[in-house]
């Protein structure tokens, strides 16, 4: 079945870090790969998806570039900042089926 | 900016008794989601309308929990009875039509705590 595992925080940094959370995934055929951001206290947001491999999503300073060679979808963002911390989770989409499947999050605190 | 609408925010019952979530998804959205996420992991579908119709809800316990959507607009979920695994975070969601094409936009969820 499809699956995807992530890196297991929490990730402690400094605000203009530079963070990179991994993210691998398995899952037949040609998924889309998304992350989503999930704030204190509200649901989740897409924050980035790709739905080929080599394509790259950015968005809000954040990239993540789908990788088939190694199934990976790795997050990255080269400086954060406080407003940042947040959890984080990767997520696939099987070409022709509706169902989002998650990883189990990342927590992400960036301190001053 | 629309929003996916959920109601309670939060709740707090006793094990053994039946609890109803509400969501109200962006207007014009066909589809709707309803997941469950338990504390520190991802969340997992229980159930997909399109329209009126359930689409999927291989992952819905069906002998405690249902889920309508009457007129293909908001739709209520239900637990009953009520045990202490279920407590967790609901989060309802929607998206325009099926398919990677279109994004879920997720509502703030309910928390759940049954004790």
């Amino acid at each position: 079945g499809n699956s995807v595992t992530q890196m297991e925080g929490p990730v402690t940094l400094s605000e203009e870090a530079f963070l990179t959370i991994n993210c691998t995934y398995t899952a037949t055929g040609y998924p889309s790969l998304f992350w989503y951001v999930q704030y204190p206290g509200e649901g989740l947001q897409l924050l980035l998806k790709a739905t080929k491999a080599d394509d790259k999503g950015s968005n809000k300073g954040f990239e993540a570039t789908y990788r088939k060679e190694t199934t990976s979808f790795h997050l990255e963002k080269g400086s954060v900042q406080v407003s940042d911390s947040a959890v984080y989770f990767c997520a696939l989409l099987k070409a022709a089926g509706n169902k989002l499947t998650f990883g189990g999050g990342t927590r992400v605190l960036v301190k001053p | 900016e629309a929003e996916v609408a959920q109601s309670p925010r939060y709740k707090i019952t006793e094990k053994s008794q039946a609890v109803a979530f509400w969501c109200d998804p962006i207007s014009g959205h066909a589809t709707l989601y309803w997941y469950r996420q338990i504390l520190g992991q991802g969340p997992e579908l229980l159930v997909q309308f399109q329209d009126e119709s359930v689409v999927d809800d291989s992952q819905l316990p069906k002998d405690r929990f249902s889920a309508e959507r009457l007129k293909g607009v908001d739709s209520t979920l239900k637990i009953q009875p009520a045990e202490l695994g279920d407590s967790a975070m609901y989060l309802c969601a929607s998206s325009l039509e099926q398919g990677a094409s279109y994004e879920q936009y997720f509502g703030p969820g309910t928390r759940l705590t049954v004790t």
